[in-house]
């Protein structure tokens, strides 16, 4: 079944440390999107990739970081900088022309 | 920037009760999204709306985008306990590949 895989689902940070969260899919979409969703907030716009090799930021990307050097993933790697990471993560992919986003089911990553 | 304004936050019904959620544009809409998210899961597509006054169902939900395109409404008919959860509206940003949500509406069906 075609869909967009999330990894891993529980993740815990330690202060001063670099996490990657991984987001694979094989729905063949050219967009890729990653949300920080915080209780009260809504879905906010971390980075965005419209095709392979190019990424843009979005509304928050500050202390966040990315790569997409394969069309099937986009993973995001919340870097020491972010000072309130605490948070749940969503990734979304999207095919052409106005077709909704599919998201995955999520990373929740904690700081110990 | 454009902002999408849900109304109410949060909604408690008895099962088998109407009810409505709304979603307010700051401009103009081109494309409305309307998805569900359980707890701690991802968002399920539920409908998307294009066109002024269009209007859209999908088993006991249906979703209306108005004349104007700045405001659309989700309306589920006899609730069920299957209903409950976060129901979200989305839009692409004018003039982007930005997309952007409304902050939520969380809603809970009493059995």
């Amino acid at each position: 079944d075609g869909g967009i895989t999330q990894s891993p689902k529980y993740l815990f940070r330690k202060e001063g440390q670099n996490v990657t969260l991984s987001c694979e899919q094989n729905l063949n979409h050219d967009a890729m999107y990653w949300y920080r969703q915080d209780p009260g907030q809504g879905l906010r716009l971390i980075y965005y990739s419209q095709i392979v090799n190019d990424f843009q930021k979005g509304d928050i990307a500050e202390g966040y970081s990315v790569s997409r050097e394969k069309k099937e993933s986009f993973p995001l790697t919340v870097t020491s900088a972010q000072k309130n990471p605490t948070a749940f993560y969503l990734c979304a992919s999207r095919g052409t022309g106005d077709q909704p986003q599919h998201f995955g089911d999520g990373t929740r990553l904690s700081i110990l | 920037s454009q902002e999408l304004e849900q109304s109410p936050q949060s909604l408690i019904v008895q099962e088998g009760k109407n009810l409505t959620i709304n979603c307010t544009s700051s401009k103009t809409l081109y494309g409305l999204y309307w998805y569900k998210q359980k707890y701690g899961e991802g968002l399920i597509f539920l409908m998307m709306l294009q066109k002024g006054g269009e209007e859209k169902s999908h088993e006991k939900i249906t979703a209306k985008l108005d004349e104007k395109k700045q405001q659309s409404s989700l309306h589920i008919t006899a609730s069920q306990p299957s209903h409950a959860g976060i129901y979200l509206c989305g839009a692409r940003e004018q003039g982007t590949y930005k997309y952007i949500f409304g902050t939520g509406t969380r809603l809970k069906v009493l059995a």
